[in-house]
């Protein structure tokens, strides 16, 4: 299977501040991306697609000022999480498609924790 | 948006018994996987069954696309089975995700 490699796995910052989360396809070039978010006890939702070279597209009801993403390069998306408050903190998972394009792989994921 | 319902939303095993997870879906699709999320919360991909029947190892998957459902068979259950299995849909590699089935295989 593909590799996917995000990071931080996780990440405590203070209300207001900004944090970014890296997402890179390590064994093959993706020119889409996405990011999905997992409250506690939840299952995923889809909140944006990365394109590389391009604008990304949000999914109804996400904040696209508050959740900058940035596609630059065939294998690195970043999602930054900007003036974070606590009701930010969650998990935060990327994925890509694998070579030969026929299934999703995701990365370990980063955990978000706001205080 | 596609609808995707997992049950049973929860299922407690005895190690060595079968199961079946089921996954309806409300449209058609060309992508439909299976994942085990462990408890540090990756997502391993068991399956990826957009139609067909798949086995690996004590797993099988069949997916019957033309009645939108999609099955996973845990056989020989193990106490390393326990965890989240989340079936996911959709279009290409964009997927909706099911609510999950919790398994707990005791020992």
């Amino acid at each position: 299977g593909a590799v996917v490699s995000q990071h931080p796995s996780w990440v405590i910052c203070k209300s207001g501040t900004s944090v970014k989360i890296e997402c890179r396809s390590l064994d093959f070039q993706a020119t889409t991306m996405f990011w999905y978010r997992q409250f506690p006890k939840q299952s995923l939702m889809l909140m944006a697609t990365s394109n590389e070279g391009s604008k990304a597209t949000y999914e109804q009801g996400v904040e696209k000022d508050k959740f900058l993403i940035n596609h630059a390069s065939l294998t690195l998306s970043t999602l930054t999480v900007t003036s974070a408050h606590p009701e930010d903190s969650s998990f935060y998972i990327c994925s890509a498609p694998g070579r030969g394009g026929t299934e999703a792989f995701f990365g370990q994921g980063t955990r978000l924790t706001v205080v | 948006g596609i609808q995707v319902e997992q049950s049973p939303p929860d299922l407690i095993l005895q190690e060595g018994a079968n199961s079946t997870l089921r996954c309806n879906f409300s449209d058609s699709v060309n992508n439909l996987q299976w994942f085990h999320q462990n408890p540090w919360g990756q997502l391993i991909n068991l399956f990826y069954i957009p139609s067909g029947t798949k086995q690996n190892g004590r797993l099988s998957a069949t997916t019957v696309a033309t009645e939108r459902y999609s099955l996973l068979y845990i056989s020989s259950s193990q106490t390393t089975d326990s965890g989240v299995y989340f079936c996911a849909v959709g279009s290409d590699y964009k997927l909706s995700f099911g609510a999950g089935t919790t398994v707990t295989v005791r020992a």
